[in-house]
């Protein structure tokens, strides 16, 4: 079993949807949680970075995590075609390598 | 302020040969991370400097992989004899030390597209 899940998707909704991006990982110690976006051909651009449970708001994304079930999520408000992208959750417990998910390629359609 | 920078983009060589990717990290960033995906696959570890360090290689896939770091500031990675299987996007990551430690809040590279033939 992989340490953490990410559904590869795609992922197709049309302009001004709102998107959910999940993530569950079997590993109870994970402290620090990262979403990162990658444009095709290019390095991973962390979006949202967040310590321990609850939410964490930046414009229109918005980073949860329930460490209680082991999941996270990344919501976006108002998708703009723009944010056609590969969405990658990431992990980590202080002094361990950092654990990626698959990504899940979301398509936002105009 | 510039971003992590790695050289090449892209390189595509014989199996047998021997190829050196580089990375610059932000200024100031102490650690240095490698990550590579290879097609179809999750990113994943390689290994980590602090400063001139390796504090974790525990990602390093086998001894043909070489990574190094002189001085603290820009790092290598050499892999020599390639192989087939070492095909794909190598990048790089850089993060700051804090008060706390490391910080990881890390900034990517574009990556180095790898092919062996």
């Amino acid at each position: 079993q992989k340490e953490v899940e990410q559904d590869p998707g795609p992922l197709s909704v049309p302009e001004g949807a709102i998107v959910s991006l999940n993530c569950t990982y079997s590993n109870s110690a994970f402290q620090y949680f990262m979403w990162y976006r990658q444009y095709s051909r290019k390095g991973p651009e962390l979006l949202m970075y967040t310590y321990s449970s609850g939410n964490k708001e930046d414009g229109r994304f918005t980073a949860q995590v329930d460490k209680s079930s082991k999941y996270i999520s990344l919501f976006i408000r108002d998708s703009q075609p723009s944010d056609s992208a590969t969405y990658l959750c990431a992990m980590v417990r202080r002094g361990f390598k950092t654990i990626f998910g698959a990504g899940t390629r979301l398509f936002v359609k105009a | 302020e510039a971003g992590v920078t790695q050289f090449p983009s892209h390189s595509v060589i014989e199996k047998g040969q021997t190829v050196t990717l580089r990375c610059d990290p932000i200024s100031g960033h102490d650690n240095l991370y490698w990550y590579r995906r290879v097609m179809g696959k999750e990113i994943k570890f390689l290994l980590h400097f602090v400063k001139e360090s390796k504090q974790d290689e525990s990602g390093m896939p086998n001894n043909r992989f070489l990574a190094e770091r002189t001085g603290g500031t820009y790092s290598t990675l050499k892999v020599q004899p390639a192989e087939l299987e070492d095909s794909g996007v190598y990048f790089c990551a850089s993060s700051q030390s804090t008060i706390t430690g490391t910080s990881y809040e890390q900034y990517f590279g574009p990556g180095t597209r790898l092919t062996v033939t």
